[in-house]
């Protein structure tokens, strides 16, 4: 089974702070994605990245950057914590051709305060 | 992009069949159509995916008319633990050969006894 880990289930940071949010999958997928998850808004895409050291805006992308220097880590960034980045993030991996079917991770629920 | 409209909400009662229609009008000719199904505090899980006609796999049914513009997701004789949200999105190829997926807000389904 794929298996997509993230660093941390639950996470609270001050506005300001600079925060790394982790994810590792085990399954050799040339593609990672991050999401934020709101009430009402469903899923929506930050960044996705195909390769190596290869990433793509999504939809939101202001406020965070990424990170992907090996294969099976994706990491998001925020430069700077603000309260509207209060959210639940979700990575995702899946094989190339294959992004209908994503592979998420549990989640981590950021708040910022 | 083609945008996705589904039901914000639907209650059900075990042992029952529920379909779930998504409206898709703006759908491309190499858009799949997917549904994943979220627990609380789960990342999403990859249900089923369709390009026309009907799908089945062991979990469900996937109905997608002629010309395209919605789909239906059926689920037989559901129980409790098909409490969740389901989403429905749509999503194709970009040049380069990755792909964007684009979720809806999703509907919250609810299995009473």
């Amino acid at each position: 089974d794929v298996k997509v880990t993230q660093s941390s289930r639950y996470l609270v940071k001050r506005t300001g702070e600079k925060v790394f949010l982790e994810c590792v999958q085990d399954m050799d997928h040339e593609n990672m994605f991050w999401y934020r998850q709101d009430p009402g808004l469903g899923l929506r895409l930050i960044y996705f990245s195909y390769d190596v050291k290869m990433k793509e805006k999504g939809d939101i992308p202001e406020g965070y950057s990424v990170s992907r220097e090996k294969k099976e880590r994706f990491s998001l960034i925020l430069e700077s914590a603000s309260t509207n980045q209060t959210s639940m993030y979700l990575c995702a991996s899946s094989y190339p051709g294959q992004n209908y079917e994503q592979y998420f991770g549990p989640g981590t629920r950021l708040t910022v305060t | 992009l083609a945008k996705t409209t589904q039901p914000i909400s639907m209650d059900s009662y075990e042992g029952q069949e529920v379909n779930i229609t998504c409206s898709h009008n703006n759908i491309a000719t190499n858009d799949y159509i997917t549904w994943y199904q979220q627990f609380p505090s789960q990342g999403p899980r990859f249900i089923i995916q369709g390009y026309k006609t009907k799908v089945t796999n062991e979990v469900a049914s996937l109905f997608i008319p002629a010309d395209r513009k919605s789909s239906t997701l059926s689920l037989p004789r559901v129980s409790l633990s098909d409490t969740a949200v389901y989403y429905c999105l749509v999503g194709g190829p970009l040049s380069g050969g990755y792909n964007k997926l684009i979720f809806g807000a999703g509907t919250r389904l609810a299995v009473h006894p």
